[in-house]
């Protein structure tokens, strides 16, 4: 699927440095999501944006920090992570809460 | 919150064979979706069938509502069917949960 696009699709970083992952959808859709999969475990969603605005917000630490300037754009601020936030980061969008999500291909994410 | 079930946890089949894996839910289903997941992490929509029978060549799921469950039927599996599968489900909140997955080997 190419509907999606996530970038950058790795990403290397150090404890103390400042980052973003890019989502960009190309579907018409109004809601848009950060997932998290860390291995071994079930995806676990982070973030939910319904027409720009936030209407979810499952308990993720500050250090991530979304941002939806518009419907088609949805970015997760990384600064000061720690090592087991290194996980895969999905992004994901759907027409609306009640339609199928279609994802991206990911940010694979490693914190030394 | 709902909880997914997915069963088994892994299988391993030979090449051509069938296989059936199993979702269950702990709440009524408002949106439910089966992805296959390869071995480079792309997660790849299958259905979306919060109920009935749906087919796509060689799968094929069926969600009972009432009984809170849904299947995912694969026939004459082939080495590019391994990966994970999961099923993920929502209440229509935007409360989306995954569950485990199933871990798919086929072997040639």
């Amino acid at each position: 699927e190419t509907g999606v696009t996530q970038t950058p699709r790795h990403l290397v970083m150090g404890m103390t440095n400042k980052k973003s992952l890019k989502c960009e959808q190309h579907l018409g859709h109004n809601a848009m999501y950060w997932y998290k999969q860390s291995a071994k475990k079930p995806l676990e969603l982070m973030f939910v944006y319904n027409f720009k605005e936030q209407t979810e917000n499952n308990s993720v630490p500050s250090r991530f920090s979304p941002e939806c300037p518009n419907s088609s754009h949805l970015f997760l601020h990384l600064h000061t992570l720690q090592p087991e936030d290194s996980a895969l980061y999905l992004c994901a969008s759907s027409h609306d809460s009640n339609q199928p999500q279609h994802f991206g291909d990911g940010t694979r994410l490693s914190i030394l | 919150g709902i909880q997914v079930e997915q069963s088994p946890p892994d299988l391993i089949l030979q090449e051509g064979a069938n296989s059936t894996l199993r979702c269950n839910f702990s709440d009524s289903v408002n949106n439910l979706q089966w992805f296959h997941q390869n071995p480079w992490g792309q997660l790849i929509n299958l259905f979306y069938i919060p109920s009935g029978t749906k087919q796509n060549g060689r799968l094929s799921a069926t969600t009972v509502a009432t009984e809170r469950y849904s299947l995912l039927y694969i026939s004459s599996s082939q080495t590019t069917d391994s990966g994970v599968y999961f099923c993920a489900e929502s209440g229509g909140n935007n409360d989306m949960r995954f569950g485990a997955g199933t871990r798919l080997t086929v072997k040639p």
